[in-house]
């Protein structure tokens, strides 16, 4: 978890509500993810950014947004929360440049929407 | 797209014994291959990952297999110990972009 945080590490929200999570970097790696792990599913890559304000949708996309206005900054956004968006939600950072195609994991963000 | 397999979804061995998860993909074009170690409450932690023009990589007890042409790796834990139980994940990263499609997870339990 060396190099990165996440915030808050745990929220309990109610249905409907807007929610920000947080990441961040001192790594200064270009390229930041957003997963989410449900038991039975594994990791799911919701978005992922690949510079300061460039970003993609990953495969469970709907319901989220995020932004990056700076390279250490990725931010995950549920718009109007649901309860099938409780989770557990993890940051990974990568960089070709410095780790290669490694992915290194933030400890993550249980959120309980009620 | 991509899709991983992961077996078994749980595991348990004696202190000792060898520990075997296998991972099969679907997207030939895939071409890195690590593996993830998380601990409870913890965030997944690569111990081990291998490259499509590598058959196999080990580091001390660990070992990474892989073959192509069946579209499977595996890893391999020797003289398992206590501190091996976690919950392991493969995953695969298909031939374009960074992204990394996860395997559901192995859950190892290592008794003393």
């Amino acid at each position: 978890d060396a190099g990165i945080t996440q915030s808050p590490r745990h929220k309990v929200t109610e249905t409907g509500t807007p929610v920000t999570l947080r990441c961040h970097q001192t790594e200064n790696h270009r390229y930041m993810y957003w997963y989410r792990q449900d038991p039975g599913h594994g990791l799911r890559l919701i978005h992922y950014s690949y510079g300061v304000k460039d970003t993609d949708k990953g495969e469970v996309s709907d319901g989220y947004s995020v932004s990056r206005s700076k390279t250490e900054d990725f931010l995950l956004t549920l718009e109007s929360a649901t309860s099938s968006q409780t989770s557990v939600y993890f940051c990974a950072i990568s960089d070709p440049r410095q780790g290669g195609e490694t992915q290194y994991f933030g400890p993550g963000t249980r959120l309980l929407v009620l | 797209g991509e899709n991983v397999e992961q077996h078994p979804s749980t595991l348990s061995v004696q202190e000792g014994d060898s520990a075997v998860i296998k991972c099969t993909y679907s997207d030939s074009a895939s071409n890195y291959f690590p593996w993830y170690k998380q601990e409870l409450g913890k965030g997944p932690q690569l111990i081990i990952d291998i490259r499509s023009n590598v058959g196999e990589k080990k580091d001390q007890r660990i070992a990474v297999t892989l073959n192509k042409t069946a579209k499977h790796f595996s890893l391999h834990i020797t003289e398992t110990q206590p501190e091996d139980s976690a919950v392991y994940f493969c995953a695969a990263r298909p031939g374009a972009g960074t992204a990394l499609i996860f395997g559901k997870g192995t859950t190892l339990s290592v008794s003393s």
